[in-house]
């Protein structure tokens, strides 16, 4: 079983530069989210979408887009990349079944100089 | 403003010992807590959960506690064993703004278990 599925690994950005990051799910889940991970900042919620169509904002949802147009996929949209956007990105999803953890990616480690 | 919070950033045990991990939240509307585990170039990957109604919730060698009117939840690991060196996040959910699957997430807490 795949899981969470997210793509790439790796990313090195130029300042302005714009990039989608990737993540898929294979478990047919309805919530998707993703989160950004930074040093003694824990992990914080930018967008989640509780099915295709359907997307909010979350905690830290500026310089970012989301879309969701279909179940299995929920790429995150930088539009002009900018240091502060340094992170590292997680997908996770779960099924919309009252009290279901998340189940999470492996993550996308993203530097923008 | 922080609505989950843990206050160490690292705790460091012997194997074979009790590792106690902490977490404090501060909204009111959080029903469902849960923790994480994250070794390094990795997803966090689930642990173990505790609903509201319990105080208490038991799985294999970690058990979550709660305690409401502290606001005030702990992870016990027991015996410690050396796989279990990672980051250890505490999280949140509730149904403030009508919806109980956005988690909100404490810094973490590294867990170091010497052998």
């Amino acid at each position: 079983n795949a899981g969470v599925t997210q793509t790439p690994k790796f990313q090195v950005l130029k300042t302005g530069q714009s990039m989608t990051l990737q993540c898929a799910q294979d478990m047919n889940h309805e919530y998707m989210s993703w989160y950004r991970q930074d040093p003694g900042m824990g992990l914080r919620l930018i967008h989640y979408s509780v099915g295709a169509g359907i997307t909010d904002q979350g905690e830290v949802p500026n310089g970012y887009n989301v879309s969701r147009s279909t179940t299995e996929d929920f790429p995150l949209r930088l539009l002009s990349a900018a240091p502060s956007q340094t992170s590292v990105y997680f997908c996770a999803s779960s099924p919309m079944l009252g009290n279901s953890p998340l189940h999470f990616g492996n993550g996308t480690r993203l530097t923008v100089t | 403003d922080q609505q989950v919070k843990q206050n160490s950033p690292s705790l460091s045990v012997q194997e074979g010992r009790i590792s106690i991990l902490n977490c404090d939240y501060t909204n009111s509307m959080f029903d469902y807590f849960l923790w994480y585990k994250k070794y390094p170039a990795e997803g966090p990957t689930f642990l173990i959960s505790i609903s509201s109604i319990k105080d208490k919730n038991e799985d294999g060698r970690f058990t979550v506690f709660l305690n409401k009117s502290a606001k005030h939840l702990s992870l016990h690991i027991v015996p410690s064993q050396p796989g279990d060196s990672a980051v250890y996040f505490c999280a949140a959910s509730g149904r403030s703004g009508g919806s109980n699957y956005k988690l909100t997430f404490g810094k973490g807490t590294l867990l170091t278990v010497n052998p």
